[in-house]
């Protein structure tokens, strides 16, 4: 399967755990995204990559959400001292890179990982 | 305030009649609009994408079209099938404006198609 993969696909912790979410993007793709999305809504933007850096971060994204793709491929979300709020669908998506700074390609989602923190 | 706004009800409609989804934006003006399709419990499929000076773009039995004036975008699909049951979501490119890389989404339709 050479689509985006994501592990674990189904986590549930105690308020105050800490997790960690990987991402394997399809591998030629650059640019990995992290999302999150809850019920009835979107996925809002989460973190951004370009190979190992990472570009741009949303105010969502507290300082207890860190994310990490240290050699340009696979990717880790964690999250520390989980909130019941934290309770969401995490999505990662890759695409390809493009000419100039625009998000033009479609974008390949993975199946996501379900968070629930009782 | 910066708003992508899609039909929070569910649209239901007729074995093969066409479904139509409307994707409404302010403040905002996207290079691109994409749509995407998710079914439950899964990620977001991409289905098309149109840049803001193309006015309707087609694919199969799917057409969009995206009018920069309205603020607008249209998705239909042709002679629906249960198995477009799904929910379809709107995704704009606000690099220009913002300088973010990332899409930014509707909150998606729910298409329900009836046998």
């Amino acid at each position: 399967d050479t689509g985006v993969s994501q592990d674990p696909r189904h986590k549930i912790t105690k308020r105050g755990q800490n997790v960690t979410f990987r991402c394997d993007p399809i591998s030629e793709h650059n640019r990995l995204y992290w999302y999150r999305q809850t019920l009835g809504q979107g996925p809002e933007f989460l973190t951004y990559f370009q190979n190992e850096a990472q570009l741009e971060k949303s105010r969502l994204l507290s300082d207890r959400f860190s994310a990490e793709r240290p050699k340009g491929s696979f990717s880790t979300l964690e999250i520390q001292r989980t909130e019941q709020g934290d309770s969401a669908m995490y999505l990662c998506a890759s695409s390809p890179s493009s000419v100039g700074d625009s998000s033009y390609n479609e974008q390949f989602f993975g199946p996501g990982t379900r968070l629930t923190v009782l | 305030s910066q708003k992508i706004e899609q039909n929070s009800e569910a649209l239901n409609i007729q074995e093969g009649k066409t479904a139509t989804l409307t994707c409404n934006y302010t403040n905002y003006s996207p290079a691109y609009l994409q749509w995407y399709r998710q079914d439950p419990g899964r990620g977001p499929v991409f289905l098309l994408l149109i840049r803001e000076n193309e006015k309707e773009k087609r694919k199969e039995r799917l057409k969009v079209t995206f009018d920069t004036t309205l603020k607008q975008s249209l998705f239909h699909i042709t002679a629906s099938q249960p198995a477009d049951s799904a929910t379809y979501l709107c995704a704009l490119d606000i690099s220009g404006d913002t300088g973010r890389r990332a899409l930014t989404f509707g909150s998606g339709t729910r298409l329900q198609v009836q046998p």
